[in-house]
């Protein structure tokens, strides 16, 4: 998985409590990305980061907050848990000098 | 807008050929991927084109790109049972800040059976 590593690899989760997923990198990449994966829909854009100390939303960032204090790690957060946020989560790593982005292994997240 | 649709499912026999389709509406897209998705674990990315190309090839993978008609093709040559998996096309559409936003499809179960 390039160099990316995710933990936890599962959890569950009663609604309303919080976590954070953890995606590190040691291939000194400036781009990290956090996507969902959910059945018959392929993956979709939470939140990004294009450096260290750096965020921007994607497409579906609502319930969702994220942090790049170093640059090889890039934390998902998830303050309120809903239902609706059983997902496999998947973070991805890009170096500015390639259109080639390298996924880590997934978490597979359920809230009951 | 931004979408890429591929159909569900492709079923075929080893030692056949398997050819995997994707359509895209974005026409300023920039670069076209697949990656491939084994049972229980993370994307390997397969290949990409840029989109002032017509085909790749790399070893037992051919993609071809046709601009005109919006479609990306996939084929793989001798499909054997470990190339069973979901294979994702996606694109990076031009005017996605230069952050590179991967839009996906849902995704192609291939099946290869004996």
């Amino acid at each position: 998985n390039a160099g990316v590593t995710q933990t936890p690899k599962f959890r569950v989760l009663k609604t309303g409590q919080s976590m954070t997923l953890l995606c590190a990198q040691d291939m000194n990449h400036e781009y990290m990305y956090w996507y969902r994966q959910d059945p018959g829909m392929g993956l979709r854009l939470i939140h990004y980061s294009v450096g260290e100390g750096t965020t921007a939303k994607g497409e579906v960032p609502d319930g969702y907050n994220v942090s790049r204090l170093k640059k090889q790690n890039f934390l998902l957060g998830l303050e309120s848990a809903a239902p609706s946020q059983t997902s496999v989560y998947f973070c991805a790593i890009r170096t500015s000098r390639s259109y080639e982005q390298y996924f880590g292994p997934g978490t597979r997240l359920t809230v009951t | 807008g931004e979408d890429v649709e591929q159909s569900l499912f492709l079923s075929v026999r080893e030692g056949d050929s398997s050819v995997i389709n994707c359509t895209y509406t974005d026409s300023s897209s920039t670069y076209l991927y697949w990656y491939k998705q084994e049972p229980g674990a993370g994307l390997q990315l397969l290949t990409y084109i840029f989109s002032n190309m017509d085909m790749k090839q790399d070893q037992r993978l051919t993609v071809l790109l046709n601009k005109k008609d919006k479609h990306l093709s996939l084929r793989i040559a001798d499909t054997q049972t470990g190339d069973s998996a979901i294979y994702f096309c996606a694109e990076i559409p031009m005017f996605s800040g230069g952050y590179n936003k991967l839009i996906f499809g849902a995704g192609t179960r291939l099946a290869v059976h004996p």
